[in-house]
């Protein structure tokens, strides 16, 4: 499986932009980029995915790079319920696939 | 819909004793599938579903192990002779099969195995 590579902890003013960074620099051609996060106490949550283009959804944006070994999940403006650990995940495609989590990376937001 | 329900939400329990978990997924969804987190890390993968057929099993699955979805509804899982390392929190989670396969998780059942 391909994997991704994470900062294990990034830190965030309220209100202010967040940009999330995930390489993936063995990433295959077929291998959609999923962004989960998971607030704690409860279970992960889906936030947005993308293969080439950037996406945008109501939570956040998804860029990813012209060669996409790596992107970046961008939350406009943080919230403190923005404080989660945030997952970037490869999976092969559209079929039934287990989510690799890995370690994510630990969001903090301060008022 | 109410989104995946998971019961009991927590468990202690003593050595060598067994348990059993559930999960309702999304009414419709025909994946299911089964994650264990332990504090500190991401949550692995440990089985799954479509409909009532398990398709994938970890390595993580012990013989100790048991999953099942009899009627491709509901699924327990069910761990025989507990150990001090069972102890974690059991995620399930449920898919439809759609181009996006996003998987929505239940909260969780914590396993405390004294």
């Amino acid at each position: 499986d391909a994997k991704t590579t994470q900062p294990n902890s990034m830190e965030s003013n309220e209100e202010e932009p967040v940009h999330l960074p995930c390489n993936h620099s063995t990433i295959s051609g077929t291998d959609y980029i999923h962004w989960y996060r998971q607030l704690p106490s409860q279970g992960p949550e889906y936030v947005i995915h993308g293969l080439t283009s950037n996406v945008n959804n109501r939570m956040a944006s998804l860029a990813i790079a012209e060669d996409r070994k790596s992107s970046t999940l961008i939350l406009h403006r943080a919230t403190l319920r923005d404080a989660a650990v945030y997952y970037c995940i490869l999976t092969p495609g559209n079929s039934g696939y287990a989510l690799n989590f890995g370690k994510g990376t630990s969001l903090l937001v301060t008022p | 819909d109410t989104g995946v329900s998971q019961n009991p939400r927590h468990k202690i329990t003593k050595r060598g004793q067994n348990v059993t978990f559930r999960c309702d997924p999304i009414s419709e969804h025909n994946r299911l599938y089964w994650y264990r987190q332990t504090l500190g890390q991401g949550p692995e993968f440990l089985t799954y579903f479509q409909n009532e057929a398990q398709l994938e099993k970890s390595r993580l699955l012990s013989d100790r192990f048991s999953a099942e979805r009899p009627k491709g509804s509901f699924s327990t899982l069910e761990i025989q002779r507990t150990e001090q390392g069972d102890s974690a929190m059991y995620l399930c989670a449920s898919s439809y099969r759609d181009p996006r396969d996003t998987q929505y998780f239940g909260p969780g059942t914590r396993l405390t195995v004294l």
